[in-house]
């Protein structure tokens, strides 16, 4: 099935780790994005990637990393710098935005 | 700059017609998005416009007017499975997503 997978669907990690959440997707998308969403707010955006080898900071990228080293993959990482990592994130593929599943994101 | 604006939350009856409205201000436009979003899932794409009017498909439909910076999401029919939040993005001059709050719909039988 084509698509955009993230895994896992929850994910529990220790506060001062850094946890990576992948994002893959096989519909041959050039632009893929990653937003973060908390109860009863808009999605924001982390980072997204227009082409393979390149990416660009979105609203709220402090405490986050990226790469983006082939055009299927797009994984964040969510660093020990991040003041407030619990939340829903978000992969998304293309401008129209389609979505991978998400992951959700607790740090204990 | 940019805003966008919408309900946080509304109610309506099985099988009636309810009409959700987003406001928005934006220097550059490239087109209104509306997406359904069911609790604990991923947003799912529902319309697009990018010229004035009236788009229709199925019993959902979403106008557009760029002069007043207002657009909506009319669901028909209701049904229970409709009871979601409903968000309202805009595409701005660089082609990213400005994402409003989101309206969450209540569907009562």
């Amino acid at each position: 099935d084509g698509g955009i997978t993230q895994s896992p669907k929850y994910l529990f990690r220790k506060e001062g780790q850094n946890v990576t959440l992948s994002c893959e997707q096989n519909l041959n998308h050039d632009a893929m994005y990653w937003y973060r969403q908390d109860p009863g707010q808009g999605l924001r955006l982390i980072y997204y990637s227009q082409i393979v080898n390149d990416f660009q900071k979105g609203d709220i990228a402090e405490g986050y990393s990226v790469s983006r080293e082939k055009k299927e993959s797009f994984p964040l990482t969510v660093t020990s710098a991040q003041k407030n990592p619990t939340a829903f994130y978000l992969c998304a593929g293309d401008n129209e935005q389609f979505f991978g599943p998400g992951t959700r994101l607790t740090v204990l | 700059g940019q805003n966008i604006d919408q309900p946080t939350e509304m109610t309506a009856t099985e099988g009636a017609i309810v009409q959700i409205n987003c406001t928005y201000q934006t220097s550059g436009f490239n087109g209104l998005f509306w997406y359904q979003q069911h609790a604990g899932e991923a947003p799912t794409f529902l319309s697009y416009n990018v010229l004035d009017g009236l788009e229709e498909k199925g019993r959902f439909s979403s106008f557009l007017s760029r002069s007043k910076g207002y657009s909506y999401l009319l669901l028909k029919e209701l049904q229970m499975k409709d009871s979601a939040s409903y968000l309202c993005a805009l595409m701005d001059s660089n082609y990213q997503l400005i994402w409003g709050a989101g309206t969450k719909l209540i569907i009562k039988p």
